[in-house]
This record gives structure tokens, C-alpha cells and sequence, in this order.
């Protein structure tokens, strides 16, 4: 089967770094994305890596190894508006987006 | 404003009655999507929608129908709503399927049906 795990909840301080990570199992791999969903709001793209390595985007990096069927979003300078779900899914062999459940980020003063 | 739009908002529905979510993007993307999420799951694929005039199946179609008669409209039907049905219903759109093309989502529909 396919299959996505991410942590369900993370806490973190405001002005931290978080790491939150995915793995994965899907028939074929087209590349993996990130979203982030703030509650009762629609999801929004953060990222995709298709080739092994860290891409950066500001505050937000994503990490994949093709290999290892792992990647990780990196999130620095932590601010109250961060806390949110991010949501990893990965492209199958049909392109069609698996996704995980969702890690629910918390973010503490 | 360009983006993706979806109607009703909200909606309680009573179990055997039909329903047609609707979904416009005016960004003339080639492929939509219907997901439905659902509290402890991750967004499932219900139907997508390559390009215009064409359908397919998605991991969970049972109990739902999808047309595309042209870019813009995405509408998913229930043609009998079950209580398992109630989920919040995102539409989402790419310029293509497939490769690094991102997804835009709809502002999603709430659906209960009691």
C-alpha cells in the first residue's frame, strides 16, 4: 500500500528552529511537496523537492532523500503566525498526490 | 481576483438527497481536483480531472460523479448522500497534472449529512 507518516503534533518556542519530518511509501515517486494549512483554512503550497537535497526558501527549507524514502521541513525563526498543519504528500506514478495526515504545529510565546 | 472559488460554504444535507458541489477557477488551469479531508486523514483524492472533457477516478469515487464540460467548472455530485459522506470537500486546480506543478486550493465546503 501507500502510505505518508508525519508526527501529528509538535510544539515549539517563537523564534526556534522546528524540524518536522515525513516518510514515505507510495508505488513510483514524482516528487514530494509541502503545504501548510492554518485551521478552517485551505492548504497553500510551500515547497517541492523532486532531486535529493535541501532547498531553501527564507525561513522555510525542505529536505528530501529519494533513497531513504525521508524528507524534512525546516522551520527557522519561528513566529506566531507558523502555527499551522503541514502537510507532506508525494506525487505516485500516476501524479496523483498522497498525502499524510498532517503535523499539527503549535507555537508557544 | 484570480484563484478558485467553491459553493456553498456550508451545507447540512439530509442522508438519501442529491447534492452538487460546485468549483470555478478562473486561472485556466488544465486540472482540478476534488479531495475530501477528514479529521485524522490526510486529503483523499475523490476525482480529478486532467483537461477538459476528460474524467478519473481518484482513491475514494464511490457515491460521487464529476463532470467537466469545460477549463473553468469542476461540480462533484452526491446522487444519494450517506452520513459517511460528511467531510469537508477542497477543490483544487494546476496548470498541468503531474511533475512540480502546484496545487491551488478552493476555500473548501463543509459538508454534514445527518
Amino acid at each position: 500500500g501507500q502510505n505518508i507518516d508525519q508526527p501529528t503534533e509538535m510544539t515549539a518556542t517563537e523564534g526556534a528552529i522546528v524540524q518536522i519530518n515525513c516518510t514515505y511509501q507510495t508505488s513510483g515517486f514524482n516528487g514530494l511537496f509541502w503545504y501548510q494549512q492554518h485551521a478552517g483554512e485551505a492548504p497553500t503550497f510551500l515547497s517541492y523537492n523532486v532531486l535529493d537535497g535541501l532547498e531553501e526558501k527564507g525561513r522555510f527549507s525542505s529536505f528530501l532523500s529519494r533513497s531513504k524514502g525521508y524528507s524534512y521541513l525546516l522551520l527557522k525563526e519561528l513566529q506566531m503566525k507558523d502555527s499551522a498543519s503541514y502537510l507532506c504528500a508525494v506525487s505516485n506514478s500516476n501524479y496523483q498526490l498522497i498525502w499524510g495526515a498532517g503535523t499539527k504545529l503549535i507555537i508557544k510565546p | 481576483i484570480a484563484g478558485i472559488t467553491q459553493a456553498p460554504t456550508s451545507q447540512i444535507l439530509a442522508a438519501g438527497r442529491r447534492m452538487t458541489l460546485r468549483c470555478t477557477q478562473d486561472m485556466r488551469h488544465n486540472a482540478m481536483y476534488w479531495y475530501r479531508q477528514d479529521l485524522g486523514l490526510g486529503l483523499r483524492l475523490i476525482h480529478y480531472s486532467n483537461t477538459a472533457g476528460t474524467t478519473g477516478k481518484g482513491e475514494v469515487p464511490d457515491g460521487y460523479s464529476v463532470s467537466r464540460a469545460n477549463t473553468d467548472d469542476f461540480p462533484l455530485t452526491l446522487a444519494s448522500a450517506v452520513p459517511s459522506q460528511t467531510s469537508v470537500y477542497f477543490c483544487a486546480s494546476s496548470q498541468r497534472a503531474g511533475g512540480g506543478n502546484e496545487q491551488f486550493f478552493g476555500p473548501g465546503t463543509r459538508l454534514t449529512v445527518l
